[in-house]
């Protein structure tokens, strides 16, 4: 157990649905990110949030949006699904803004889009 | 846009070889980090190397950070079936996102009893 917890574990949902994925950071730790994992295209960077602020945002479609709040949970909403949004998602927690020590990864949220 | 390409992209081995991973950039990065990620789990931090030209060990892995702070490898000395899983380099350094870790691509590494 990474001390990141992600729910739900999986979730089959179909097209133009909305859904919403949760993430409780490591005790301790300010930062949360989100990560989309894809066969093709890897681990790609969504967003960031930093003590309830957001931080940094990557190529995260405007139909995605996602928030921290005050206990420092994060949740990910996805929007109008299409197929291609299947994927992995990860959150990840480190107890500072920057990357230099590392992320601890929860186990992921399976998403099938059909 | 920072790259990260990893090199090979799979790797099937017999248990007891040596093998070694490959991470390039043309970036130079402020640290770089090597992950394990098994199947239906999220990645594992293995080590973080931060100075250039820094060697660090963990049992029979061994990480290097190139001089110039853009490359790594990874070596694996008597690769063992546990071994098996993707492994991923990721650079910490500012992109156009922020301050932040760009993943490669990742190696999928397949050792066989």
């Amino acid at each position: 157990d990474s001390g990141v917890t992600q729910t739900p574990k999986h979730l089959i949902t179909a097209t133009g649905q909305r859904v919403t994925l949760r993430c409780s950071p490591r005790s301790g730790d300010l930062s949360v990110y989100w990560y989309q994992q894809s066969l093709d295209q890897g681990l790609q960077f969504l967003i960031q949030y930093y003590n309830g602020e957001e931080r940094a945002k990557g190529n995260i479609l405007e139909r995605f949006s996602a928030q921290q709040f005050p206990d420092l949970h994060s949740e990910l909403n996805l929007s109008s699904l299409e197929l291609g949004d299947s994927a992995l998602y990860f959150c990840a927690s480190s107890v500072e803004g920057g990357p230099n020590y590392g992320y601890t990864f929860g186990s992921g949220t399976r998403l099938t889009v059909v | 846009t920072q790259l990260l390409e990893q090199s090979p992209q799979f790797l099937s081995i017999q248990e007891g070889e040596n093998l070694t991973v490959y991470c390039n950039s043309s970036s130079v990065f402020s640290s770089l980090q090597w992950y394990r990620q098994e199947p239906g789990e999220g990645p594992v931090l293995l080590v973080t190397v931060v100075t250039g030209g820094e060697v660090k060990k963990l049992k029979r892995l061994t990480f290097q950070f190139g001089d110039a702070r853009k490359d790594s490898s990874l070596h694996i000395t008597a690769a063992q079936t546990g071994d098996t899983g993707l492994y991923l380099c990721a650079g910490a350094g500012y992109n156009n996102a922020g301050n932040m870790l760009t993943f490669g691509g990742g190696t999928r590494l397949m050792v066989k009893p």
